[in-house]
């Protein structure tokens, strides 16, 4: 069994600050781990994703995320924040292929990012 | 390509009624799934297909019934819909391997009233 906290709800920041969404997981078997993120009405997109090799990952918009697997977690960070980035931030965890998980995502909670002018 | 399309994407039904999700992909994919979405849950599986003809429960499968006729469509249904069945429901695909993303769907936003 798999599953994911978010550790905030909601994140305030000012544009052009620093932020930090938590994320922790717990599994019995290794895993991959994925960051998404839904902008308002929309489906989810892919952020970024860690499956093996390098514990640091970086996406295409400036936000990078490590996974520590001492520590269980996959924090998602980013050095300076644009009003753009306003979403919700999902954590999921996906059993590695080999054993029965077939794809399936487990989901945090989610953590509304909102930037403010 | 169109990706994951998902109809219709706003419904209303009152309590006790029938409907049907359909979700069609062009990518190929052999994997199929459906999610809920629910305010500070996070998504949940309901169902999923790991190729045609094949389905299985996923994390909250009561309410729902689900078919893989054709690889490129996953359907859900509600035979009898509940006020608790309220929701944001996500269709999404992958290929096999695990390591592959899930590419998603804009949504069916449902309200049983």
């Amino acid at each position: 069994a798999q599953s994911v906290t978010q550790l905030d709800s909601q994140v305030p920041v000012f544009e052009e600050a620093p932020v930090e969404l938590r994320c922790n997981y717990s599994s019995s078997v290794s895993v991959y781990l994925f960051w998404y993120v839904q902008y308002p009405n929309q489906g989810l997109q892919l952020l970024l994703k860690y499956l093996s090799g390098s514990t640091l990952v970086e996406s295409i918009n400036g936000f990078e995320a490590e996974f520590n697997k001492s520590q269980t977690s996959f924090h998602l960070r980013k050095p300076s924040v644009h009003i753009s980035d306003t979403a919700e931030y999902f954590c999921a965890v996906s059993g590695q292929t080999g054993g029965t998980s077939y794809g399936k995502l487990t989901f945090g909670q989610g953590t509304i990012l909102t930037v403010h002018p | 390509n169109a990706g994951v399309t998902q109809t219709p994407k706003f419904r209303v039904l009152k309590t006790g009624q029938s409907m049907t999700l359909l979700c069609a992909q062009d990518m190929n994919h052999e994997y199929m799934y459906w999610y809920r979405q629910d305010p500070g849950m996070g998504l949940r599986l309901i169902h999923y297909s790991v190729g045609e003809g094949t389905t299985a429960k996923g994390e909250v499968p009561d309410g729902y019934n689900v078919s893989r006729l054709k690889k490129q469509n996953f359907l859900l249904g509600l035979e009898s819909a509940a006020p608790s069945q309220t929701s944001v429901y996500f269709c999404a695909s992958s290929y096999p391997q695990g390591q592959t993303e899930a590419f998603f769907g804009q949504g069916t936003r449902l309200t049983v009233v």
